[in-house]
């Protein structure tokens, strides 16, 4: 079964505007990973963020993480078209295997 | 692209015939994953290798198997494909010392009919 199940599934917004999808996850973990996937394509990783992390940013994108809710939002700011794709948390506990959720389909209208 | 590279990209089969999927990478990373990717159930693990000879099964590893001959091969097989097999197939690798960031191919969409 997946660990991490996102949320909403789908979400739709014009471009310039912010878009924030979240991840729960049921078990504790090491680490929760952000992937995103664009139609036809493998998926590619975005970032990273340890269990002892609380917040990390990487250019447009932010995470956060909150262990006691088992939570973790991804934000993107100022969105573009070419965001438009799937996104993806994978969560890791204590093996080299992550898990992923279902996903968030992002579309951003020009 | 991590120099992952999946054949076919494409396949179309009828029921009951064998199937193999290729997957090989060029940077000998030692861990590789088999995932299958469906609508409404994200990706699933089929079957992962931590090395030559040595795999071992995912949360969907009913009605498949895989072989791993050489560090940079990892070969999924269906014995007897099943219409329920239809899916896209993505094989991913980890480097080592990367804390759990995998790398994707581009896939393969397998038709079962």
């Amino acid at each position: 079964s997946q660990q991490g199940e996102e949320d909403p599934q789908a979400l739709s917004i014009q471009e310039g505007e912010n878009a924030t999808m979240n991840c729960s996850y049921k078990t504790s973990i090491n680490n929760l990973q952000w992937y995103r996937q664009n139609s036809g394509r493998g998926l590619v990783h975005l970032i990273l963020i340890r269990s002892n992390e609380r917040e990390k940013h990487s250019g447009r994108l932010r995470v956060t993480l909150d262990t006691s809710k088992k939570s973790s939002s991804l934000l993107i700011t100022a969105s573009r078209a070419a965001d438009t794709a799937s996104y993806f948390c994978a969560t890791a506990g204590g093996s080299y295997i992550p898990t992923f959720g279902r996903g968030t389909s992002l579309i951003v209208h020009p | 692209d991590a120099g992952i590279t999946q054949s076919p990209r494409h396949k179309v089969t009828e029921t009951g015939t064998p199937v193999t999927l290729r997957c090989h990478q060029t940077e000998n990373h030692r861990y590789m994953y088999w995932y299958r990717q469906d609508p409404g159930h994200g990706l699933r693990l089929i079957h992962y290798s931590y090395g030559v000879k040595d795999t071992d099964k995912g949360e969907v590893s009913d009605g498949y198997s895989v072989s791993r001959s050489k560090t940079e091969d990892f070969l999924l097989t269906l014995e007897s494909a099943t219409s329920s097999q239809t899916s896209v197939y993505f094989c991913a690798i980890k480097p080592e010392g990367s804390t759990d960031t995998q790398y994707f191919g581009p896939g393969t969409r397998l038709t079962v009919l």
